[in-house]
């Protein structure tokens, strides 16, 4: 069974950093591209970007491009999300997903808020 | 960037009713590559539809998808009282990917 669980949300302060992880399961991690999703309370979703399988090619949303960073290392089986220079507008729930085309499997969501 | 306007913001119908939900994007959507998901309180978005009118698996046949170029369409043929939720189109030919902004189907 496929599954992806995020973990590292939680408050933080405007201009700080965190980073997320994505630990997926139940597919073979290293070959498959992989999709940062956010969705601030109460709105749609929004697109933050992707990474393909070697982590060679990275795409992201113009409003992240040079606050964010998304890496993976497939040999710990893990996708991060860098987050740094924090603005009360990226606070939002956050999704892993498999995938950068057909995205069937999306995990729980971990929790950022941008407070002070 | 390919920007979605989905329509009705919110239906309101009844169990048993058809349910049609429009999605118009800005541009043409290359190769028709369009999704619909549905969202419910506190859970993930479920993939529903993608290439605008494939199911994805598992999903029952009252689902169905259409359209092509810039518009398309979900039809529920006949509601079921677990359909009721939030439902968003997503174009995936172009980057940055793009989603509507949704329509919320709750209970008449």
């Amino acid at each position: 069974e496929v599954q992806l669980v995020e973990s590292g949300g939680g408050l933080v302060q405007p201009g700080g950093s965190v980073r997320l992880s994505c630990a997926p399961s139940g597919f073979s991690f290293s070959t498959y591209w992989m999709t940062w999703v956010r969705q601030a309370p109460g709105k749609g979703l929004e697109w933050v970007g992707y990474i393909n399988p070697d982590g060679s090619e990275r795409v992201y949303l113009d409003s992240v491009k040079d606050r964010f960073t998304i890496s993976r290392d497939n040999a710990k089986n893990t996708l991060y999300l860098q987050m740094n220079s924090l603005r009360v507008e990226d606070t939002a729930v956050y999704y892993c997903v498999r995938g950068h085309t057909v995205t069937v499997h999306w995990g729980q969501g971990t929790l950022v808020t941008v407070s002070s | 960037e390919n920007v979605l306007t989905q329509t009705p913001g919110t239906l309101s119908l009844s169990p048993g009713e058809r349910a049609t939900l429009s999605c118009r994007a800005s541009q043409r959507v290359y190769m028709n590559f369009l999704a619909w998901f549905q969202q419910k309180p506190g859970q993930a978005p479920r993939l529903l539809i993608y290439g605008a009118s494939n199911r994805a698996a598992g999903i029952p046949d009252r689902f169905s998808g259409s359209g092509s170029g810039t518009d398309f369409t979900l039809t529920i043929s006949r509601l079921e009282p677990e359909d009721f939720a939030v439902y968003y189109c997503q174009q995936y030919g172009s980057t940055p990917r793009t989603f509507g902004q949704g329509t919320q189907l709750e209970i008449k």
